[in-house]
């Protein structure tokens, strides 16, 4: 267990639809991380949060926002959600001064 | 901006035998390597990483890497697998990004079959 927790595991939804994931980092993690993993696209990088604050921001589409909350959870919107969206979702956390990545179970969005 | 390459995309290895998964990058500034194990349907377990000191680096579940800078390399090995050692493989980089941030860039994976 990673400390890393993500929900929901599964989400099935249709096309044109909203949907957002949570995550919550580890206890005491300040950074929280975005990835989403297809098979044709393999892990890219989405967003960075630290501390509140968008940090860093990688293939994220426009349709993509995320955020964090006082409480450090963070949530990923996915909206007018396409077929080509269905993939794995990964949050992951790291302390301050990173030196390395935690990273939940993932949820599986289906687009259909 | 940084990369990294796995060479294999597939390594059948029978049980007990050694392994090798390959693992380049590349960066114009220093970085920190990473090699996480993903189980099927299941999220990226750390195996090992390298920040600093001591170029050979190792990790759980018997697995060791070796960073070499002038190759810039991180190849994962390990003497002798377990048929449970059957998952994919990711290599990653991070290094500061303008802004402070951090990420980690992951190669495109490397599964491992062990067969009997």
């Amino acid at each position: 267990d990673s400390g890393v927790t993500q929900t929901p595991k599964h989400l099935i939804t249709a096309t044109g639809q909203r949907v957002t994931l949570r995550c919550s980092p580890r206890s005491g993690d300040l950074s929280v991380y975005w990835y989403q993993q297809s098979l044709d696209q393999g892990l890219q990088f989405l967003i960075q949060y630290y501390n509140g604050e968008e940090r860093a921001k990688g293939n994220i589409l426009e349709r993509f926002s995320a955020q964090q909350f006082p409480d450090l959870h963070s949530e990923l919107n996915l909206s007018s959600l396409e077929l080509g969206d269905s993939a794995l979702y990964f949050c992951a956390s790291s302390e301050q001064g990173f030196t390395e990545a935690f990273f939940g179970q993932g949820t599986r969005l289906t687009v259909v | 901006a940084q990369s990294v390459t796995q060479l294999d995309s597939q390594v059948p290895v029978f049980e007990e035998a050694p392994v090798e998964l390959r693992c380049n990058y590349s960066s114009s500034v220093s970085v920190y390597l990473f090699w996480y194990v993903q189980y099927p349907n299941q999220g990226l377990q750390l195996l090992l990483k390298y920040l600093s000191g001591s170029t050979l680096v190792k990790g759980i579940n018997g697995f060791e890497a070796e960073f070499n800078k002038s190759q810039t390399s991180f190849h994962l090995r390990k003497p002798s697998v377990h048929i449970s050692d059957t998952a994919e493989y990711f290599c990653a980089v991070s290094a500061h990004i303008t802004g402070g941030g951090n990420k980690l860039t992951f190669g495109t994976g490397t599964q491992l079959k062990v067969e009997l």
